[in-house]
């Protein structure tokens, strides 16, 4: 079965520093990658996806994540944190086609942001 | 922007008793789906649902546990006797088509 390891469970920055949230799948084939964002008492945002093509994408609030299928990781980053950022970040994938509809999340990665 | 609600925010219930959590999908999707986040834990998936029927289900997903699209706009988990172990955050999303999927807020069901 595909699992995705999210090895931090707590980040600590500073604000303005840069941040790498790492991402590791089980899976045979090139899943669909996904990282969302989950504020305090907040749903799950969608920040980007990856489903082909160009390795690196950009999301939302000026994330950015490559997917590297030799390490068969889809790491998260962002150049320059803002407090705003203090959240819980999930990658997630989805594997199979046609019927297969389910995502499977990795256990989270809380990012604390220092002012 | 368009975005999936849920209602209510918060579930208390006694256990042994039914609960409906009410979901309102993005408009024009088409695939819905129920997951859940017990307390520290990952997001787990529960159902999936199109055209009216299931499509796909985890092992989570006993016969306690239905779905259901009673109208053109609402969707409902519907939890027939709960237990403590069904206390959780129970978010719903919904995708046009089966790859992106936009999450709710959730609600947060307390067995008690």
């Amino acid at each position: 079965a595909q699992s995705v390891t999210q090895p931090d469970i707590h980040i600590t920055v500073s604000e303005g520093a840069s941040l790498e949230l790492r991402c590791n799948y089980s899976y045979g084939a090139t899943p669909y990658l996904f990282w969302y964002v989950q504020s305090p008492g907040q749903g799950l945002q969608l920040l980007l996806k990856y489903f082909s093509g160009d390795t690196l994408v950009q999301g939302i609030k000026g994330f950015e994540a490559e997917f590297k299928r030799s390490q068969s990781s889809f790491n998260l980053r962002k150049p320059s944190v803002h407090w705003s950022d203090a959240a819980e970040y999930f990658c997630a994938v989805k594997v199979g086609g046609a019927g297969s509809y389910q995502l499977t999340f990795g256990k989270g990665t809380k990012l604390s942001v220092i002012p | 922007e368009p975005e999936v609600t849920q209602t209510p925010s918060h579930q208390v219930t006694q256990m042994g008793q039914e609960v409906i959590l009410r979901c309102v999908p993005i408009s024009n999707h088409l695939y819905f789906y129920w997951y859940r986040q017990i307390l520290g834990q990952k997001v787990e998936f529960l159902v999936s649902f199109y055209n009216n029927e299931i499509s796909e289900k985890s092992e989570i997903f006993d016969d306690q546990f239905s779905v259901e699209r009673p109208d053109g706009s609402n969707f409902t988990l519907k939890i027939r006797s709960t237990k403590l172990e069904d206390s959780a955050m129970y978010f719903c999303a919904s995708s046009s088509v089966t790859d992106t999927q936009y999450f709710g807020p959730g609600t947060r069901l307390t067995v008690l």
